[in-house]
């Protein structure tokens, strides 16, 4: 079966401390993988993807995501959170074809302290 | 700047009382996609236009209709909401997938 697991479901950091936010994917085919942040009330914003080629991707806002697939991971990681950084962040994987849906992980809330 | 729109934003309506929900685009992107975002849940896609063709995911109820009247537009009609489908809708846009999907900043929508 198609799935996204995200283990965590609520996350708190301080500010200026690294975030490892954790998922692991089931997908039968060659995976095309995403994170989105979502903002309270607000829609979804690609922070960056992972095709092919080199596993360590960089995103938008300093994010960046390690694609492991001996592990069947895409970690999202940022060296130092804002508190701006507050917000729901889903993992997704997609097939290469266009049009087919989006698989959503459960989703990870941070909270970033003072 | 680029962008996925909807509107509106938010939409109260009746328990029964048919209700459109409006996404436009300026990305010419090919594919336009409807999700539904219940609270505290992943979205999930109820169907997608690729290009004129429309697609309908197996569990997407028959209350659930959509239109797309040119590359730009696309429409959500719900023809009897009911309490169940109170929740955000996103519409999505994807010029194939490889750079993945475009999300507008959603419809909440309340039913009474």
């Amino acid at each position: 079966a198609q799935s996204v697991t995200q283990p965590d479901i609520h996350i708190t950091v301080s500010e200026g401390a690294s975030l490892e936010l954790r998922c692991n994917y089931s997908y039968g085919a060659t995976p095309y993988l995403f994170w989105y942040v979502q903002s309270p009330g607000q829609g979804l914003q690609l922070l960056l993807k992972y095709f092919s080629g080199d596993t360590l991707v960089q995103g938008i806002k300093g994010f960046e995501a390690e694609f492991k697939r001996s592990q069947s991971s895409f970690n999202l990681r940022k060296p130092s959170v804002h508190w701006s950084d507050a917000a729901e962040y889903f993992c997704a994987v997609g097939a290469h074809q266009a049009g087919t849906a989006l698989i959503f992980g459960k989703g990870t809330t941070l909270s970033v302290s003072s | 700047d680029a962008m996925v729109i909807q509107n509106p934003r938010y939409q109260v309506t009746q328990f029964g009382k048919p209700v459109t929900l409006s996404c436009s685009q300026t990305l010419n992107h090919n594919v336009m996609y409807w999700y539904q975002q219940k609270s505290s849940q992943a979205p999930k896609l109820l169907f997608h236009y690729y290009d004129k063709d429309f697609n309908n995911e197996a569990d997407t109820p028959d209350n659930f209709q959509s239109r797309r009247p040119n590359t730009s537009f696309c429409f959500l009609d719900i023809r009897s909401p009911g309490l169940g489908d109170a929740a955000m809708y996103l519409c999505a846009t994807s010029r194939g997938q490889l750079a993945g999907q475009f999300f507008g900043p959603g419809t909440r929508l309340t039913v009474l």
